[in-house]
């Protein structure tokens, strides 16, 4: 049963200490997507992949966060140093996708991450 | 750039009646509307899709009818069942120049079905 595995499920850290999350992406999928959730925003597109390439990060805090692809079955989300307002749900999804096709999204469980 | 808005942000019907759900959306080139599902402590799911060239389409208790002059898209679940509650999310994706835009969501609509 083929599906996008995210790491840790939880995380408690107190501000200013560095944060990764990890994202294993369904094997053969192409586009690989990192979300952020809070009640306020919804879901937020911070950056995505495709053939581990960065395509977009215009979502992303530059300054604290970076995104990175070392290899087509991780996908890494850091943010440093993290600030309580980072507080929410990162989710990692993954797609077959093309430059002119779109098609279905399967999402991780996501990363509930506190900044204390 | 795409603005997608949902309505109602949360809704409850009794169990058997029918749950309409509704959104709009600004980019007239978009042509891909899909509808998502989360359930506590998961990621979202899609449920069902549809792209401009079609006004509607079924899945058994759930249908998506799409307006596009009014740009307007609504899931629509009949006979809705406890395991309908779920938060959900609608969705927009435009094509310009050869290129499918990202998904662009709505903020999501918090359903309870009660028993």
């Amino acid at each position: 049963d083929a599906r996008v595995t995210q790491t840790p499920r939880h995380k408690v850290t107190e501000m200013g200490q560095e944060v990764t999350m990890r994202c294993q992406p369904i094997l053969g999928h192409n586009t690989v997507f990192w979300y952020r959730q809070t009640m306020m925003q919804g879901l937020e597109l911070l950056a995505y992949f495709r053939n581990r390439a960065p395509l977009d990060d215009s979502g992303m805090p530059k300054d604290r966060f970076s995104a990175e692809m070392p290899d087509a079955t991780l996908a890494t989300l850091k943010i440093q140093p993290s600030e309580p307002r980072d507080s929410a749900v990162y989710f990692c999804a993954s797609g077959l996708l093309g430059r002119a096709r779109t098609g279905e999204l399967f999402f991780g469980e996501g990363s509930r991450l506190t900044v204390l | 750039g795409e603005n997608v808005e949902q309505h109602p942000s949360t809704l409850s019907v009794q169990e058997g009646d029918s749950a309409v759900i509704k959104c709009t959306y600004s980019d007239s080139a978009s042509n891909y509307f899909p509808w998502y599902k989360q359930e506590l402590g998961k990621g979202p799911q899609l449920i069902i899709d549809i792209r401009s060239n079609v006004g509607e389409k079924k899945d058994q208790r759930i249908a998506v009818t799409l307006n596009k002059t009014a740009k307007h898209f609504s899931l629509h679940i009949t006979e809705t069942q406890p395991e309908d509650s779920a938060v959900y999310f609608c969705a927009a994706s435009a094509y310009y120049g050869g290129s499918q835009g990202n998904l662009i969501f709505g903020k999501g609509t918090k359903l309870s079905v009660k028993p």
